[in-house]
């Protein structure tokens, strides 16, 4: 059974850009979780979708949005780029929403210049 | 606030040596608690899910235990390898409040080195 695949797996940007990373999860996982991870602040929560719906929300900006699709693909979005976002991205799904199991995929490496 | 807080930061360990990690979180009402494995630029790899209701799990040389009054949970290593030099993070769920739901909240992780 595949595991958890996010793309691409390594981006660089410029400050002002906008970026958009991709999380699959495992078949038949229903929630995708997703989360930053930086030297300084360590691993914050992002969002949680659940079909197609934003269940939970971190403490970040609106330039940070996501959504989910019908097939349970989501997507993160960041716009105007600070150099402050330069961190891991992981995503984690899981069967259903809420206390389930979370299963990590292997991250996205967002650097800002 | 809601906090897990993991001690040591980091651990150095000779080979074949058994461990301790530990994790402490500031509120009892909790869910459950995860214990994860990272590789260095890698993503996390799930190693135990203790249910609240649980006092222990155990997988192979792995022992992870639960003390939900006292708001501390441990990670046993056996026999310490070098293979099992990795940052280990404790995550909780929270029970109390809707912006809990969800949201695993992670302390900063015990960098452990094995060395041979």
């Amino acid at each position: 059974k595949a595991g958890v695949t996010q793309t691409p797996r390594y981006l660089i940007k410029t400050r002002g850009q906008q970026v958009t990373l991709s999380c699959s999860p495992i078949s038949g996982h229903r929630s995708v979780s997703w989360y930053q991870q930086t030297p300084g602040q360590g691993l914050q929560f992002l969002f949680e979708y659940f079909s197609e719906t934003q269940r939970n929300k971190g403490n970040f900006p609106g330039r940070f949005s996501g959504r989910q699709f019908s097939n349970s693909r989501s997507e993160m979005n960041v716009s105007t780029l600070e150099l402050g976002d330069s961190a891991l991205y992981l995503c984690a799904s899981s069967l259903t929403s809420g206390y389930n199991e979370q299963f990590f995929g292997p991250g996205t490496r967002l650097t800002v210049l | 606030k809601q906090e897990v807080t993991q001690i040591p930061a980091a651990l150095s360990v000779p080979e074949g040596e058994n461990l301790v990690l530990n994790c402490s979180f500031t509120d009892s009402a909790i869910y459950n608690l995860q214990w994860f494995r990272q590789d260095p630029g890698k993503g996390l790899t799930s190693l135990l899910l203790i249910q609240s209701s649980q006092r222990e799990q155990t997988s192979g040389r792995l022992n992870a235990s639960l003390d939900k009054s006292s708001g501390r949970s441990t990670l046993y290593i056996a026999a310490s390898q070098p293979g099992d030099s990795a940052t280990y993070l404790c995550a909780v769920r929270f029970l109390a409040g809707g912006t809990s739901y969800g949201k695993l909240t992670f302390g900063q992780g015990t960098i452990l080195t094995v060395h041979p």
